[in-house]
């Protein structure tokens, strides 16, 4: 049962545009939510994260959104350069869980020059 | 900077091997954490460790296990490799949350290919 769910497998955009990558959860226990980037043959880096009394985390230009009555995340990076160009996962976690998240598949996104 | 080393970038091994993939992390964290990634299945857990010599099975622990002598060391052990295990091996550490998540920190990876 995949409790964090990103469905889109890929993403392409063009330089200067905005990316938008969505994540959609089961598990209503999820308090808080993180989305990590992957750069080929690293291991992932922290971007940026959001609680569940917020709806909204800005941290230049990426931005996280939460709608906690959807179950439903985006990450919006504007505007996108080519360097963004990697693999998103989604992760989600319980207060409690001893810092155990639950990612998603991820979403690899392309930015055109 | 946290830093979180694995002990090889790249391993080659044969079916029926015993593996160790190492991890040290330099900043005192309480957990730590082993993940594979494989193509279509993102990150998927193995084992988890919240203290020395604790462990706990993660989503995948079929054909693993790990060791923690020491807080700053979390070893996966591949008792008997197979074929199926191939895949990118990462490990990472986070302090203890209270009230509160913490964010994982990564190591580089260990490319593991059993022939």
């Amino acid at each position: 049962d995949q409790q964090v769910k990103q469905n889109s497998p890929s993403l392409s955009v063009q330089e200067g545009r905005i990316s938008i990558l969505n994540c959609d959860y089961t598990n209503s226990m999820f308090d808080y939510f993180l989305w990590y980037k992957k750069y080929p043959a690293e291991g992932p880096t922290f971007l940026i994260s959001i609680s569940s009394i917020k709806d909204k985390n800005e941290d230049g230009r990426f931005t996280v959104f939460l709608n906690k009555s959807a179950k439903h995340l985006s990450l919006h990076i504007v505007p996108s350069q080519p360097g963004d160009s990697a693999v998103y996962f989604c992760a989600a976690t319980a207060t409690g869980a001893n810092s155990k998240l639950t990612f998603g598949k991820g979403i690899t996104l392309s930015v055109r020059p | 900077d946290v830093k979180v080393t694995q002990s090889s970038r790249y391993l080659v091994k044969r079916t029926g091997e015993k593996v160790f993939l190492e991890c040290v992390q330099d900043m005192d964290h309480e957990n730590m954490f082993w993940y594979r990634q494989d193509p279509g299945l993102g990150l998927r857990l193995i084992y988890f460790s919240y203290d020395v010599k604790m462990k706990e099975k993660g989503d995948i622990p079929e054909g693993y296990s790990v060791s923690r002598e020491k807080k700053e060391r979390f070893s996966l052990i591949l008792e008997s490799a197979s074929t199926n295990q191939t895949s990118m091996y990462l490990c990472a550490s986070s302090l203890v949350a209270l009230g509160a998540a913490n964010e994982q920190f990564f190591g580089p990876g260990t490319r593991l290919t059993v022939l």
